[in-house]
């Protein structure tokens, strides 16, 4: 198993639709999570951090389920311009040689 | 204004050349990092410095050497470039390990 696993899409959905996507971990024992997006040929960006209590900002929600090892991002009433690569990212550990852990992304494409 | 910048933004040149990218942040960050997004975009890290000090030093071929000479700068040197070293190069920084990053737009390196 990987150690963090993204479905690579493409989601394709039709813009004002809501649309969740989630990433798998396989360390346990990770403590930092975060949701980044990527444009075509940019940098990647911060979105968001996932706290154990859920966080939201706007029209996006992020959560994480520690018992089944798994963080999500759902976004409501989608835009054009949120088509991106949505990247998860998860450190295990709290040491500061702690491994960080990007997933390969998931595309997605928001239609008019 | 940027945060944290990288030059050169491209980088064209032969098999077997050395080359330098350099990275610097003016976010007054502890924290630096190299990765290396190859054509399938999977994101990896490969060094990150905490106060100058190499923290993580994932599996990367030793033709590539990190240098801090402090902390708002981390550069990355390349000896004996090969074909499979073709991909773009982002530096990023962060406060600490376990914080958010914020990551410099980029150098597309290519390999002749």
């Amino acid at each position: 198993r990987k150690e963090v696993e993204q479905d690579p899409g493409p989601f394709n959905v039709p813009e004002g639709a809501t649309v969740a996507f989630n990433c798998t971990y396989s360390n346990s024992a990770s403590q930092s999570f975060f949701w980044y997006r990527q444009d075509c040929r940019k940098e990647p960006k911060l979105l968001m951090s996932v706290y154990s209590s859920g966080n939201e900002d706007g029209r996006f929600t992020a959560q994480l389920n520690r018992a089944s090892q798994y963080i999500s991002l759902l976004i409501r009433d989608s835009k054009l311009s949120d088509s991106a690569t949505y990247l998860c990212v998860v450190i295990p550990g709290y040491s500061s040689a702690s491994k960080i852990i990007f997933g390969s992304g998931t595309r997605l494409s928001i239609r008019p | 204004d940027t945060a944290v910048s990288q030059t050169p933004k491209y980088l064209v040149t032969q098999m077997g050349n050395d080359k330098s990218i350099k990275c610097e942040q003016n976010l007054g960050h502890d924290t630096m990092y190299w990765y290396k997004q190859d054509s399938k975009k999977f994101l990896k890290i490969m060094f990150s410095y905490n106060n100058k000090e190499l923290i993580i030093n994932e599996t990367v071929p030793n033709r590539f050497s990190p240098k801090s000479p402090d902390k708002a700068h981390l550069n990355l040197h390349i000896n004996s470039l090969e074909l499979g070293d073709s991909a773009v190069y982002f530096c990023a920084s962060s406060q600490s390990s376990h914080q958010p990053q914020h990551f410099g737009d980029g150098t597309r390196l290519s390999i002749l």
